[in-house]
């Protein structure tokens, strides 16, 4: 059984910060990482994605990964009131269907 | 492009009724997935399409539970004798036939069984 893992939260952070959400996974041959937002009441959309270990960014949005601490995580910069969401990292094993973890409420609060 | 579209997006039945939903994709998508979602929680995979073939059922899939996908463009999601267990948002996405890649979701269809 593949499995994600992700802290429920919430991540309550000021505006203006930096958020920092983390996610471990168990498959050990994962290649690829993907992180979605989530607004209350709305479905999934697709923020990031990251293939290599190290840093990349988008914008105000940086993924990191380390393969060997199976280990990704999600760093938002600047953080605004508009951010705040349910981040769910997704990800893919066999025939690339995507195991999603339960997700981290994040606040910004002003 | 419009968007990967379900329907009904809500559902309110009595237990023991059938319900079906259904999902049209994005056009030139050939990969078709059910996931379902409850409260504070992820989605949860339930079954997947590579055009009209069932690739993958969740092993934690009821029988109760069938889905189809004639000719690969819609599908249908059938839940039959429903339990109140069974109330969730089910979403459907759709993505390219090119190895990993970035999932797009329907609004969803939510299901209250009373």
């Amino acid at each position: 059984q593949k499995e994600v893992e992700q802290n429920s939260g919430p991540l309550s952070v000021p505006e203006g910060a930096i958020a920092s959400l983390n996610c471990t996974y168990s498959d050990r041959g994962s290649q690829s990482f993907f992180w979605y937002r989530q607004y209350s009441g709305k479905s999934p959309e697709l923020i990031m994605f990251i293939y290599s270990n190290g840093d990349k960014e988008d914008g105000r949005f940086t993924a990191q990964l380390n393969k060997a601490s199976q280990y990704v995580s999600l760093l938002i910069r600047d953080s605004q009131p508009s951010d705040s969401a349910t981040y769910l990292c997704a990800v893919p094993g066999g025939s690339y269907i995507p195991t999603f973890g339960r997700g981290t409420s994040l606040i910004v609060h002003p | 492009d419009t968007g990967v579209s379900q329907n009904p997006r809500h559902k309110i039945t009595k237990r023991g009724q059938n319900v079906t939903f259904r999902c049209d994709p994005i056009s030139e998508h050939n990969r078709l997935y059910w996931y379902r979602q409850t409260l504070g929680q992820g989605p949860e995979f339930l079954t997947y399409f590579q055009n009209e073939a069932q690739l993958e059922k969740s092993r934690l899939l009821s029988d109760r539970f069938s889905a189809e996908r004639p000719k690969g463009s819609f599908s249908t999601l059938e839940i039959q004798r429903t339990e109140q267990g069974d109330s969730a948002m089910y979403l459907c996405a759709s993505s390219r036939d090119t190895g990993p890649g970035e999932l797009f979701f329907g609004e969803g269809s939510r299901l209250t069984v009373l």
